[in-house]
């Protein structure tokens, strides 16, 4: 069962632009939630994570929001760069138990 | 250097036979977890394991099997009743800190049937 949808399936920006990725989840028991970043052939990455007591987390560029009632969060990159280029996995969590990834978003940054 | 190693990167079944998946870690961590990666599919659970002898069918544990008799190893067995297992298959472990936990991922295994 898919208990985390995630949108779009590909994004594609130029250099400077804010992509945004979304994810809507199902369980109110979650409590955690990550992003996830992967670059080609390579296992994903940690990126940044929120806890739903806050409705927003900055970290250099990235950005989450956290919309509770909606269900909902999403990851923004202000001032995207090529380096950027990866495949974004959203992911949520209860304490304890296990990881449930999105589908994930190919995300290009165009020079 | 800590992290996680699996071996080999890339491995070559002919149809009908198993193939082990090895996977290590030296992070100290409790739980181990296999997924299955296709393009367009995201990351889907295989099977898990929170402690030493103990493990759960994820989402997708049919034709595979795993043994967890050491905590720092959790090899994974691509049965020959799996049927389409060509795939980038990658293994995690994680922590819990204060409720919350940091999957930290290996480089990957890329199966591919012949």
């Amino acid at each position: 069962q898919q208990q985390v949808k995630q949108s779009p399936q590909s994004l594609i920006v130029q250099k400077g632009g804010i992509p945004i990725i979304n994810c809507a989840y199902e369980n109110t028991a979650f409590d955690y939630f990550p992003w996830y970043q992967q670059f080609p052939g390579k296992g994903p990455a940690l990126l940044i994570a929120i806890r739903p007591d806050v409705s927003e987390k900055k970290e250099g560029r990235f950005t989450i929001s956290f919309n509770k009632s909606a269900k909902q969060f999403s990851l923004h990159i202000m001032d995207s760069q090529p380096g950027d280029s990866a495949t974004y996995f959203c992911a949520t969590e209860t304490s304890g138990s296990r990881l449930t990834f999105g589908e994930g978003t190919q995300l290009t940054v165009n020079p | 250097d800590g992290g996680i190693t699996q071996s080999p990167k890339y491995l070559f079944r002919k149809e009908g036979q198993n193939v082990t998946l090895s996977c290590e870690q030296n992070l100290n961590h409790d739980a181990m977890y296999w997924y299955r990666q296709d393009p367009g599919q995201g990351l889907r659970l295989i099977y898990y394991s929170q402690i030493v002898n103990d493990f759960q069918k994820g989402d997708i544990a049919e034709g595979y099997s795993v043994s967890r008799e050491k905590k720092e190893s959790f090899p994974l067995t691509v049965t020959s009743a799996q049927k389409n297992p060509t795939a980038f298959y990658l293994c995690a472990s994680s922590y819990n800190r204060g409720g919350r936990s940091e999957a930290f991922f290996g480089q990957g295994t890329r199966l591919t049937v012949v």
